[in-house]
């Protein structure tokens, strides 16, 4: 089956700069990666996704590139906000058609220094 | 703006004993999901449910846990005979589609299930 695992566990960045988190996947049947932000207290929200037919895809200050060749996704996020500190979840799923479920990586705590 | 609701945030049961985990998801949609997260490793797939059956399961849904949905708002999951290694996080997520044509997945906040 697929999995997936992604970097680094925790990221520490300055308000302002640049965050990016790396996931790689194993089955190269999986053509949907999405990326969850989950908040304390919170259900995981959708930040963005990318299909396999793109290599990249960007909304606002996120983006998403995906290396279908290396098996590898990443996900951007430019001029960080204190808001922007939460865990983020990587994800892949070989959408078929059926109800699949998402396959995860292990969450990034992304902290935001002021 | 819409969204997946879960009870109890913290269930608390002695081992052997059955818990029913409760979700309500978004009133439109038809694809209905059970994740779990054990401390420290990754959220899995457990179950997905449509048109009220089983669509997958993954190799952890065995005997001991059963889905259902018994009216038109909840999602429920029922562990029979709890164990130790069953205390997780449980997420509920619903989809308007299954994942191949739009396919987020909308997740609620979870419920903590300790098996003591």
């Amino acid at each position: 089956g697929e999995n997936v695992e992604q970097h680094p566990s925790t990221l520490s960045v300055q308000e302002g700069d640049s965050a990016v988190i790396k996931c790689t996947y194993s089955d190269s049947a999986s053509n949907y990666f999405p990326w969850y932000k989950q908040e304390l207290g919170k259900g995981s929200q959708l930040i963005i996704d990318i299909r396999s037919n793109v290599g990249e895809k960007k909304d606002q200050r996120i983006a998403v590139t995906l290396n279908k060749t290396a098996k590898h996704f990443s996900l951007h996020i430019t001029e960080t906000q204190p808001e922007d500190s939460a865990v983020y979840f990587c994800a892949a799923s070989n959408s078929g058609g059926g109800a699949d479920g998402l396959t995860f990586g292990k969450g990034t705590h992304l902290i935001i220094q002021p | 703006e819409p969204e997946v609701t879960q009870t109890p945030s913290h269930q608390v049961t002695q081992m052997g004993q059955e818990v029913i985990l409760r979700c309500v998801p978004i009133s439109n949609h038809l694809y209905f999901y059970w994740y779990r997260q054990i401390l420290g490793q990754k959220v899995e797939f457990l179950v997905s449910f449509y048109n009220n059956e089983i669509s997958e399961k993954s190799e952890i849904f065995d005997d001991q846990f059963s889905v259902e949905r018994p009216d038109g708002s909840n999602f429920t999951l029922k562990i029979r005979s709890t164990k130790l290694e069953d205390s997780a996080m449980y997420f509920c997520a619903s989809s308007i589609t299954p994942q191949g044509i739009y396919n987020e997945q909308f997740f609620g906040p979870g419920t903590r299930l300790t098996v003591l």
